[in-house]
């Protein structure tokens, strides 16, 4: 079973609209931690939001916010008033078995959203 | 964030070839690295952690002796293709670990390196 899945493969948006993408997850570990990146079309990956499961309150970082729905096990990521310059892919991501101070393990990705914000 | 570099950005090689690519954290010191790899409209899988003074650890499905880590340093590490092949072509990015409050590390990226083996 995958870990991470990304239902939407693309999205078109309207500038300025709000525009959810979304993400759930599997795991079986109490501890863990949910992370949205963007890539453009440089391939650079910019983090953009991290919310822990043990959080208790949804993360926001400007105009993104995560809707952390631990129950459902999904993590969408909410992005106010889009502009041009999101055009990009958006990939959800997880690290398990997080413990304080370390724990070091690689994130395992979804497989992206294609997000394109339409003038 | 941390500041991460990787060097060379674009490779070209003979099939046959050899090629190092460069990580380096610039503001932090890591003892821990990690090296992803993405083929062309997929998702990033991780390869392989990196760890400083000792010997890397590897995903399943990836050759270590293809695929050689070295972590000389708190901010270097390296990842060397032996024997390049055009099916190893791909976008090869590492990505370092800053602690934050409680569990709430991130990762930050380095900027990639698009290899092309002819």
């Amino acid at each position: 079973a995958q870990k991470i899945t990304q239902t939407q493969p693309g999205m078109f948006v309207q500038e300025k609209e709000a525009v959810t993408l979304d993400c759930t997850y599997d795991t079986s570990d109490p501890s863990y931690g949910l992370f949205w990146y963007k890539q453009p079309s440089s391939g650079e990956m910019i983090f953009l939001i991290y919310q822990g499961s043990y959080d208790q309150q949804n993360a926001t970082e400007g105009r993104y916010s995560l809707n952390f729905q631990k129950a459902r096990k999904s993590a969408n990521l909410v992005i106010s008033a889009s502009q041009l310059g999101d055009s990009a892919m958006y990939f959800c991501a997880m690290r398990e078995g997080l413990t304080t101070g370390g724990g070091a393990d690689g994130l395992t990705f979804g497989k992206g959203t294609h997000l394109i914000i339409q003038p | 964030g941390a500041v991460v570099s990787q060097h060379p950005s674009w490779v070209i090689c003979k099939s046959g070839t050899s090629v190092k690519i460069e990580c380096r954290s610039l503001d932090f010191q890591a003892t821990t690295m990690f090296w992803y790899r993405q083929f062309p409209k997929q998702s990033l899988m991780l390869m392989a952690t990196s760890n400083e003074g000792s010997k890397a650890t590897y995903e399943q499905g990836v050759e270590k002796d293809k695929f050689l880590i070295n972590h000389a340093s708190l901010t270097l590490s390296t990842l060397t293709v032996t024997s390049a092949h055009p099916e190893d072509s791909s976008f090869y990015i590492c990505s370092v670990i800053t602690p934050g409050q409680g569990a709430g590390e991130t990762q930050y990226f380095g900027p990639g390196t698009r290899l092309l083996v002819l």
